[in-house]
């Protein structure tokens, strides 16, 4: 099945800075590439995803990019707050297997 | 709309003891997933349902089981519980959009979880 690796497991950043994770995945017929963001107590809520006919998606403050040939992918948020200090999550999906297959997150800290 | 609900938000078992947690949601979608969160872990796919009466084991189904009766609900067993089971358990919800490589799982939408611990 699809393993998906995410890193690093923690970050630390001072407001204003950029925050990069980064995560890459074995099954070279996945197609779809999500990002959720978990605050402390909350659910997984989706922020961005990416499928695998485009390189580059940004929303905002926050972007992902894809690499199909090396197989990783990307989330970059720059100009951080300190609401966004969360866990992020990183998935990936062939898409007609119908499941999503996470990575085991990365604690994000913004200090102000 | 609610979205994706889940009851109980607690719950405390003894070992042995079994309970049902029940999943629901409004938005029509086709397929609903368990999971389970363990620190360091990330979200484990318990189990999952791509259609009315339909279910299929996910990565970790061991010690659970589910049905899917109504397309709206979704529900996760434990029939003897084990302290391994210690976990918060999320429901999820989506729907398959077609894109020109075929079928393609859309957003997954969570519920606000279940916070089990088993003594």
């Amino acid at each position: 099945g699809e393993n998906v690796e995410q890193h690093p497991s923690t970050l630390s950043v001072q407001e204003g800075d950029s925050a990069v994770i980064k995560c890459t995945y074995s099954d070279s017929a996945s197609n779809y590439f999500p990002w959720y963001k978990q605050e402390l107590g909350k659910r997984p809520q989706l922020i961005i995803d990416i499928r695998s006919n485009v390189g580059e998606k940004k929303d905002q403050r926050i972007a992902v990019t894809l690499n199909k040939t090396a197989k990783h992918f990307s989330l970059h948020i720059t100009e951080t707050q300190p609401e966004d200090s969360a866990v992020y999550f990183c998935a990936a999906s062939r898409g007609n297997d119908y499941k999503l297959s996470f990575g085991a997150g990365t604690t994000v800290t913004v200090r102000a | 709309n609610a979205g994706v609900t889940q009851t109980p938000k607690f719950r405390v078992l003894k070992t042995g003891q079994s309970m049902t947690l029940l999943c629901a949601q409004d938005m029509n979608h086709e397929y609903m997933y368990w999971y389970r969160q363990d620190p360091g872990m990330g979200l484990r796919l318990i189990h999952y349902s791509v259609g009315e009466g339909t279910t299929a084991k996910g990565e970790v189904p061991d010690g659970y089981n589910v049905s899917r009766l109504k397309k709206q609900n979704f529900l996760l067993g434990l029939e003897s519980a084990a302290p391994s089971q210690t976990s918060v358990y999320f429901c999820a919800s989506s729907y398959s959009i077609g894109v020109e490589a075929g079928p393609s799982t859309d957003t997954q939408y969570f519920g606000p979880g279940t916070r089990l611990t088993v003594l």
